[in-house]
This record gives C-alpha cells, structure tokens and sequence, in this order.
C-alpha cells in the first residue's frame, strides 16, 4: 500500500466551472476525511465518512460541495460553479475507525479559482 | 466547536538552536491530543497521539508533553536543523473528527 493518493495534485479552474477531486485511501482504514487548509490557517473540517456511509458534513460547508465513496473505497469530492473563495489545499485522509493512531494524509490537491 | 490554540504562529531559528512551541485546549472533556509535521509539497505526518495527563513522547530530536489539567502541550525541538523547517499542527478529537489549530510554521536557517 502506498499510503494515501489524491488526484489532480493541482487544479487550475475558471469561476462557474465544476471541479472533482480523487482520494485513493489505505485500503484497510475504514474512515476516510475531507478537509480544506487556507494560508495561514490549519485544516478545516468538511466532510467524513465511515466506509461508504457519510457521517458528518461541516455547517459551514457550502451546497455547492459534495462528497461520496460509494464502494467504501476512494472518495470524490465535487464543488459545483467554484468561486474565487475556495482556492485552498483539499486534503485527504483515512483512518482505522477513530485514528487512535493518527491520521494518513494524502499530499493534498490545490484548487486555484481564476 | 473545539477551540484549538497554537503559538507561536510562525518561528525563525537558526540551525543549533532548540524551540518550543504550544497548543492550547479546553481542559474538559479531554480524550486525545495529536501532533502532526506538515513540510511544504508533503503530506503532514502524525509525529504522536498523547492521552495521559502528564504524558511525554520523543521521536528523535522532537519531544511533547501533555497537561490535560491545564489544556496545553508542548512541542520541542532540540539542536533543530534545516530540514525540521515545516508547519506542526496540533489537533483534537471532536466526535469523529479532528480539529486542528492554525499550526506553528518553523523556518530554520542553516
């Protein structure tokens, strides 16, 4: 297992465009997070899910974002008609349930909304 | 939602010099802290999980302490060295989720 992958690394987008990002998770770690990091701040909470099930998606997220894992395997997140405010590093990471031994990052995708 | 403390926000040192760095947390409720080590173009790393109050990890030159009782932990470095030059972030459990704070950003100089 090569740890966690994410795809595109860096995504270069027009505002109004739709945008999919991949996470290719350890493939024993039933949990899998979507988190988004701004400059100067730490990762931000979006999304989680416990094998194919979501189970928690921040207040703060807009509807223009969605997540899934459908096989309980890699995950996508989606952000309909992008605007110049979610430029930042998407991060993913999985877990074996609660990640009492912490988390596995991927190296994260950068959105830049133009 | 958890308010996850880390000062200094950035730190310049130069190559030799040993730093210290803090994480601040609510003092109830406390179930778990972790430390992360994110260099640029990287994949933040887990570095410890600390549990205990009074705990202390050492990977390396890194060590942490944990005052559950007081809400912090401390991060050091000892003799730091260029490469140890990232971003460490601090996070807790809340339900199923971490929460970071803003992180430390340490340059060190050579």
């Amino acid at each position: 297992d090569t740890g966690v992958s994410q795809n595109p690394r860096h995504k270069i987008t027009k505002r109004g465009q739709n945008v999919t990002f991949r996470c290719d998770p350890i493939s024993e770690h039933n949990r899998l997070y979507w988190y988004r990091q701004t400059l100067g701040q730490g990762p931000e909470f979006l999304t989680y899910f416990q094998n194919e099930a979501q189970l928690e998606k921040s207040r703060l997220l807009s509807d223009r974002f969605s997540a899934e894992r459908p096989k309980g395997s890699f995950s996508t997140l989606e952000i309909q008609r992008t605007e110049q405010g979610d430029s930042a590093m998407y991060l993913c990471a999985s877990s074996f349930w609660t990640g009492n031994y912490g988390y596995t990052f991927g190296s994260g995708t950068r959105l830049t909304v133009v | 939602i958890l308010n996850v403390e880390q000062s200094p926000q950035s730190l310049h040192v130069q190559e030799g010099d040993s730093t210290n760095f803090t994480c601040s947390f609510p003092s109830s409720n406390f179930y778990a802290l972790h430390w992360y080590r994110w260099e640029t173009a990287k994949s933040p790393e887990a570095l410890f999980v600390m549990t205990l109050n009074g705990d202390e990890k050492k990977k390396g030159q890194i060590s942490a302490t944990l005052n559950t009782k007081e809400g912090y932990s401390y991060l050091y470095i000892k003799g730091s060295q260029p490469e140890d030059s990232a971003t460490y972030l601090c996070a807790l459990p809340q339900g199923g989720k971490l929460i970071f704070g803003q992180g430390t950003e340490l340059s060190v100089k050579p």
